[in-house]
């Protein structure tokens, strides 16, 4: 079974300071992983995602995640958060040895707040 | 350029009535989905289609119907509705069911009373 965590309900940073958001996942295979931010009354939205390769993955907006599989997390990362910034963020997981066609695992999502 | 259009965005039903939520996109997307977005629970899967024709179950399938005669269109009914189906309900589809990002609809409110 695949599964993902996302520890901090709400994380709060200031304008121009960096910020993380942390999500570790499980798998029984390698995975897929994926981040969407879902904005206020909206669908959510492709950030960036994880497949093969290189373990620093960047993305729309300024957003990079990296991949560390032995310590199975894939955090998102920004250098200088914005205001514009604060939305739900959602890590997600595929096992790509998944038998069947079965969808990602969302975890249950994170409040990012950039205070000005 | 409308991608994934899902309608209603809002629907309030008394207990054992039944709809039809409807999702369309216009991507050529073969695998098609649907999620119910609860508070603190993130996006669950309900069901889900990698192609015309065919579909299968996802972590909470209870309650719902799907079809895809379409590559376009994959509705979601609910035959009877309850109170636990009160919840934000969202279409995605992708290109590449494995690896490819998932487009989102903007999410059809159904409240149930």
């Amino acid at each position: 079974a695949q599964s993902v965590a996302q520890p901090e309900d709400q994380v709060n940073v200031a304008e121009g300071n960096p910020l993380t958001v942390k999500c570790t996942y499980s798998v029984s295979g390698n995975p897929y992983l994926f981040w969407y931010v879902q904005y206020p009354n909206r669908g959510l939205q492709f950030l960036l995602k994880y497949i093969t390769g290189d373990n620093l993955v960047k993305g729309s907006y300024g957003f990079e995640a990296e991949f560390n599989k032995s310590q199975t997390s894939f955090h998102l990362k920004k250098p200088s958060a914005l205001v514009s910034d604060s939305a739900l963020y959602f890590c997600a997981v595929r096992d790509h040895q998944a038998g069947g066609a079965d969808g990602l695992t969302f975890g249950k999502g994170t409040h990012l707040i950039i205070q000005p | 350029n409308a991608g994934v259009t899902q309608t209603p965005k809002f629907q309030v039903l008394k207990t054992g009535q039944s709809m039809t939520l409807q999702c369309a996109q216009d991507m050529n997307h073969e695998y098609m989905s649907w999620y119910r977005q609860d508070p603190g629970m993130g996006l669950r899967l309900i069901h889900y289609s990698v192609g015309a024709g065919i579909t299968d179950q996802g972590e909470v399938p209870n309650g719902y119907n799907v079809s895809r005669s379409t590559t376009e269109d994959f509705p979601l009914r609910l035959l009877s509705a309850a109170p636990s189906q009160t919840s934000v309900y969202f279409c995605a589809s992708s290109f590449r069911q494995a690896v490819g990002e998932l487009f989102f609809g903007e999410g059809s409110r159904l409240t149930v009373l």
